[in-house]
């Protein structure tokens, strides 16, 4: 069963406008950590945000912004006021207890001028 | 952030040869990394953890004897891809996990080298 739930393979925002990228995991551990990260054409993994379980309030890091919901188990990526750079491809994470790290399928931003 | 350098960043090689990745933490000291592979458009999948001074931890379905990894020091993981054929070809990217005083352990992932077998 898929751990890490990416349900977006593509997704095509106008530049400027605010942009949420799903995510949904699949757990039994009390303590786990959740990632963000970009990978543009280049390869790298850049890491954007992270979330970890027992954090009370959403992670926010600059136009990052994590929106957790633990009871639903999901723990969408907003962008706000995007970028041509944000085009890339995002890939949702989940850090296990034995430090493995989960990657989901991923979801390709386009942003278009 | 701390930086992890993989070496080299893109290597073709012949069917039949063994072909070596190095990934280095360059300013923190990693007692564990980790070995990815990617293909095209595709996610990560990971193929094993890399403890130093310990035999590395494969996943499932990865074999041992065709990906052998050696964490020799705290600051140099290396994957040998032994008798490439073409199916090898991919992307590969280690994460070296930093075991200092950071708050969530993040992992640090390296630029990448992209493997193909001819």
């Amino acid at each position: 069963a898929q751990k890490i739930t990416q349900t977006q393979p593509g997704m095509f925002v106008q530049e400027k406008e605010a942009v949420t990228l799903d995510c949904t995991y699949d757990t039994s551990d009390p303590s786990y950590g959740l990632f963000w990260y970009k990978q543009p054409s280049s390869g790298e993994m850049i890491f954007l945000i992270y979330q970890g379980s027992y954090d009370q309030q959403n992670a926010t890091e600059g136009r990052y912004s994590l929106n957790f919901q633990k009871a639903r188990k999901s723990a969408n990526l907003v962008i706000s006021a995007s970028q041509l750079g944000d085009s890339a491809m995002y890939f949702c994470a989940m850090r296990e207890v034995n430090d493995k790290i989960i990657f989901g399928k991923g979801t390709r931003l386009h942003i278009l001028p | 952030g701390a930086v992890v350098s993989q070496h080299p960043s893109r290597v073709i090689c012949k069917s039949g040869t063994s072909v070596k990745i190095e990934c280095r933490s360059l300013d923190f000291q990693a007692t564990t990394m980790f070995w990815y592979r990617q293909f095209p458009k595709k996610s990560l999948m990971l193929m094993a953890t890399s403890n130093e001074g310990s035999k590395a931890t494969y996943e499932q379905g990865v074999e041992k004897d065709k990906f052998l990894i050696n964490h020799a020091s705290l600051t140099l993981s290396t994957l040998t891809v032994t008798s490439a054929h073409p199916e090898d070809s991919s992307f590969y990217i280690c994460s070296a996990r930093d075991g200092g005083q950071s708050s969530y352990n993040e992992q640090f992932f390296g630029p990448g080298t992209r493997l193909t077998v001819l």
